[in-house]
């Protein structure tokens, strides 16, 4: 079984587009993570939640908005797509909201706006 | 704020060879610090982390780490390499008295050679 899941794995579309990414962790974690890898493969956080609750949301347009249904679900739905939302996003989920406990990665969703 | 370099953006190695990768971090009080892996087409794995107590940590797959605060340093080694291991490694620093969220560094592409 996946602990953390990530649909689709791959996601073309184009400018203007709205576009949903799905993730599910069958971990019984509290927490989740949007993480975005750009063509350079630096990795940054975007959102977290803690059992639903968003915790953290860095600097990221108002386009993009996590949505965590139950605390084993965290979709990231993309408004008005654009050139520079080309990426790796990647889902993770920890035990709790502490450093002290390993997150885990999802396989990824390569998302290539044209 | 955090922050972690990693100066080398590739290294090319040899089956059977040594590796160290190198890893220097930013923190302004005890750091938490880790080491990922991602293979082609994956999430990131957890290889070690150090909280405290032994500078040196032993991880998975055989590599190990050191903890240097006097050159802020956790680099990551392993004796022999195996053709398995190319991959791209993060070092990633955070901890309790800051964000919880870890900061990634850009990644070391491992390139090995049969």
């Amino acid at each position: 079984d996946t602990a953390v899941s990530q649909t689709p794995k791959y996601l073309v579309t184009q400018m203007g587009n709205d576009k949903s990414i799905k993730c599910e962790q069958n971990l019984g974690h509290d927490t989740m993570y949007w993480y975005k890898q750009d063509s350079k493969k630096f990795l940054k956080i975007m959102f977290s939640y803690n059992n639903k609750e968003l915790i953290i949301n860095e600097t990221v347009p108002n386009r993009f908005s996590p949505k965590s249904p139950d605390k084993a679900h965290l979709n990231l739905h993309i408004n008005s797509l654009e050139l520079g939302d080309s990426a790796v996003y990647f889902c993770a989920s920890s035990p709790v909201q502490d450093l002290s406990t390993e997150a885990f990665f999802g396989q990824g969703t390569r998302l290539t706006v044209v | 704020a955090q922050s972690v370099t990693q100066p080398d953006i590739h290294i090319t190695v040899s089956e059977g060879a040594s590796l160290e990768l190198r890893c220097n971090y930013s923190y302004g009080a005890t750091p938490y610090l880790f080491w990922y892996v991602q293979s082609p087409g994956q999430g990131l794995q957890l290889l070690l982390k150090y909280f405290s107590g032994d500078t040196l940590v032993q991880g998975i797959k055989g590599f190990e780490a050191e903890f240097k605060r006097s050159q802020s340093s956790f680099n990551l080694r392993k004796p022999s390499v195996h053709w398995s291991d190319a991959a791209e490694y993060f070092c990633a620093v955070g901890g309790a008295g800051g964000s919880y969220i870890p900061t990634f560094g850009r990644g070391t592409s491992l390139i090995v050679h049969p």
